[in-house]
């Protein structure tokens, strides 16, 4: 079993909808989440990062972390085709001093005019 | 802030050469640096952590003679591909740390070909 799951996609969806996009980890321990957005051939942007259990709101991202069932979301409010990309979740992994991240495998999104 | 800078962007190369990648965080120090690497319509995979003025930390199955990581500042690392064949064509991207925090601020990328 992978320690970060996520549905590959494609997701597409029209312009104005509101997107989900989920991520599930293994291991209880992770604290620290992270989103990324990456166009294609760039490297990743930081959007979003969250500690521990609750929703982040951020202009029209929303990052939620329900540790009970080990599952974090993205959610993109009136979509737009600029956001048309793929979004990797991560999670801190190991100890303070010698972290990681562990990376999903990416959800591709397109948002259609 | 926190912007991270690759250069070269794109490199092709031959196949017995060896190419040197840099990555500087541009208005921050990062005591931390990771060297990804990234197939085609896949996710990011760590080759290696750098510690400013420490030996590099390599993931397993990465040949650390083969990819060479050196983080001589709290602004720069290089990642030297030694011997390049067309197997290494990938991806390679370099992140750094903020110092205190955990985020990764990413650099935009170089695409190696070896031909």
């Amino acid at each position: 079993q992978k320690e970060v799951e996520q549905d590959p996609g494609p997701l597409s969806v029209p312009e104005g909808a509101i997107v989900s996009l989920n991520c599930t980890y293994s291991n209880s321990a992770f604290q620290y989440f992270m989103w990324y957005r990456q166009y294609s051939r760039k490297g990743p942007e930081l959007l979003m990062y969250t500690y521990s259990s609750g929703n982040k709101e951020d202009g029209r991202f929303t990052a939620q972390v329900d540790k009970s069932s080990k599952y974090i979301s993205l959610f993109i409010r009136d979509s737009q085709p600029s956001d048309s990309a793929t979004y990797l979740c991560a999670v801190k992994a190991g100890l303070d001093s010698s972290y990681k991240l562990i990376f999903g495998s990416g959800t591709r999104l397109l948002v259609r005019p | 802030g926190a912007v991270v800078s690759q250069h070269p962007s794109r490199v092709i190369c031959k196949s017995g050469t060896s190419v040197k990648i840099e990555c500087r965080s541009l208005d921050f120090q990062a005591t931390t640096m990771f060297w990804y690497r990234q197939f085609p319509k896949q996710s990011l995979m760590l080759m290696a952590t750098s510690n400013e003025g420490s030996k590099a930390t390599y993931e397993q199955g990465v040949e650390k003679d083969k990819f060479l990581i050196n983080h001589a500042s709290l602004t720069l690392s290089t990642l030297t591909v030694t011997s390049a064949h067309p197997e290494d064509s990938s991806f390679y991207i370099c992140s750094a740390r903020l110092r205190g925090s955990y985020e990764q601020y990413f650099g935009p990328g170089t695409r190696l070909t070896v031909t």
